[in-house]
């Protein structure tokens, strides 16, 4: 069974700073994958997502990831942070063995310091 | 609008009683799964449903059962073999055509009385 590593559990932040959070998963066929947002007191909303063809990958409010097969990586930036992104980040697999179960990293909970 | 409704929002249990978290989707999805969310340990798969009639075990179903009558609904009933239910529990779907994200509820939190 494929496992998802989000090894930085908590990070704080100043606006304007550089974000980078780290996904790692751990199977070796093709993926399809996924971050997640959860901002304060709100449901789990889709960031991006990557299937297939360009492994760098823009989504939603300036975020991007880029898919590294080679690392079995899809670490997620953001050149400048706003105080706004405060919030909890999930990174979620789908493997091509899993039908379409997710399978999700534990997740990393950032602060941005206004 | 369509979405995902949870309800209700906090909820509260007994020791020994079972207690149901609705779960009810008006996107027309084929797929519906329910999550348990703990600090730290990201979500982890309960019970998930392809078709109506048919649900699987995930990761965790021990003390967890489910339901799928209608489309539209998969009710997860907390039993009182549940030893920690205290946790945040996020219900989701997703169409089974293509691959594609799955969309989130707002969640209900249990704890234990």
């Amino acid at each position: 069974a494929q496992s998802v590593s989000q090894h930085n559990h908590h990070v704080i932040l100043s606006e304007a700073a550089s974000l980078e959070l780290g996904c790692n998963y751990s199977y070796g066929g093709t993926v399809n994958l996924f971050w997640y947002v959860q901002y304060p007191g709100q449901h789990l909303q889709l960031l991006l997502k990557y299937f297939s063809g360009d492994p760098l990958v823009k989504g939603i409010k300036g975020f991007e990831a880029e898919f590294i097969k080679s690392k079995f990586s899809f670490n997620l930036r953001k050149p400048s942070v706003q105080w706004s992104d405060t919030a909890e980040y999930f990174c979620a697999v789908n493997a091509d063995n899993a039908g379409n179960m997710l399978t999700f990293g534990g997740g990393t909970r950032l602060m941005v310091k206004p | 609008d369509g979405g995902i409704t949870q309800s209700p929002k906090y909820l509260f249990r007994k020791e020994g009683q079972n207690v149901t978290l609705s779960c009810e989707q008006n996107l027309n999805h084929d797929a519906m799964y329910w999550y348990r969310q703990d600090p730290g340990q990201g979500l982890r798969l309960i019970y998930y449903s392809q078709i109506v009639n048919d649900f699987q075990k995930g990761d965790i179903a021990e003390g967890y059962s489910v339901s799928r009558e209608k489309k539209e609904s998969f009710p997860l009933t907390v039993t009182s073999a549940q030893k920690n239910p205290t946790a945040f529990y996020l219900c989701a779907s997703r169409t089974d055509r293509g691959a594609g994200p799955q969309h989130f509820g707002d969640g209900t939190r249990l704890s234990i009385l």
